[in-house]
């Protein structure tokens, strides 16, 4: 099946800091998505994004369909952005790969 | 903005029972899919439901597990004879063409 490969695994930051998390999948995808998991283990939705850029706040997303990845980027950011970040992908089948994560943290 | 809803959040079983786990997909929706969290692990995909039917299932998704859509609204996962390693994050998801939409999950504790 299709792979799934989340940079950096880990990332402590100090609050105003920006950040960029990248996820490289290993086949072409019908969709990608972007979640954050807060604290209580609730899964948010970021961004749908399987190609082209989209802009939501301080937080925006690249998907380059061609070379097979997708950057996550996080400006001026806030202990609130703390939490794990996941990409998933869905390639010819229905349910989402998810990758391992990365697991940010915002130092006041 | 309309939600998946899942109950209950938190589920406490002896091993060795059967429990359900319940959700209510977004109403306009027509796929809907289970996925389990074991803590501190990425999301695994179990199971897609589309049109009263199953349409993928992954390795995990073994005769222990079954989904039901039992009326218009609800979408239930079965776990029969509960292990220790069952215990995790369920996660309901729901979406017609493009994102899925997930709830805010139950925790199953298998004591």
């Amino acid at each position: 099946g299709i792979q799934v490969e989340q940079s950096p695994p880990d990332l402590i930051l100090q609050e105003g800091a920006n950040s960029t998390l990248r996820c490289n999948f290993s086949d072409s995808v019908n969709n990608l998505q972007w979640f954050h998991q807060n604290p209580w283990g609730q899964l948010i939705n970021l961004f749908y994004i399987p190609s082209g850029t989209k802009q939501n706040g301080r937080l925006s997303a690249t998907t380059v369909a061609t070379e097979r990845y997708s950057l996550l980027y996080i400006s001026s950011s806030q202990t609130t952005d703390s939490g794990v970040y996941f990409c998933a992908v869905e390639g010819g089948a229905d349910g989402l790969t998810f990758g391992k994560g990365t697991h940010l943290i915002i130092q006041p | 903005e309309p939600e998946v809803t899942q109950t209950p959040s938190h589920q406490v079983t002896q091993m060795g029972q059967e429990v359900i786990l319940r959700c209510v997909p977004i109403s306009n929706h027509l796929y809907f899919y289970w996925y389990r969290q074991i803590l501190g692990q990425k999301v695994e995909f179990l199971v897609s439901f589309y049109n009263n039917e199953i349409s993928e299932k992954s390795e995990i998704f073994d005769d222990q597990f079954s989904v039901e859509r039992p009326d218009g609204s609800n979408f239930t996962l079965k776990i029969r004879s509960t292990k220790l390693e069952d215990s995790a994050m369920y996660f309901c998801a729901s979406s017609e063409v493009g994102p899925q939409h997930f709830g805010d999950g139950t925790r199953l504790s298998i004591l």
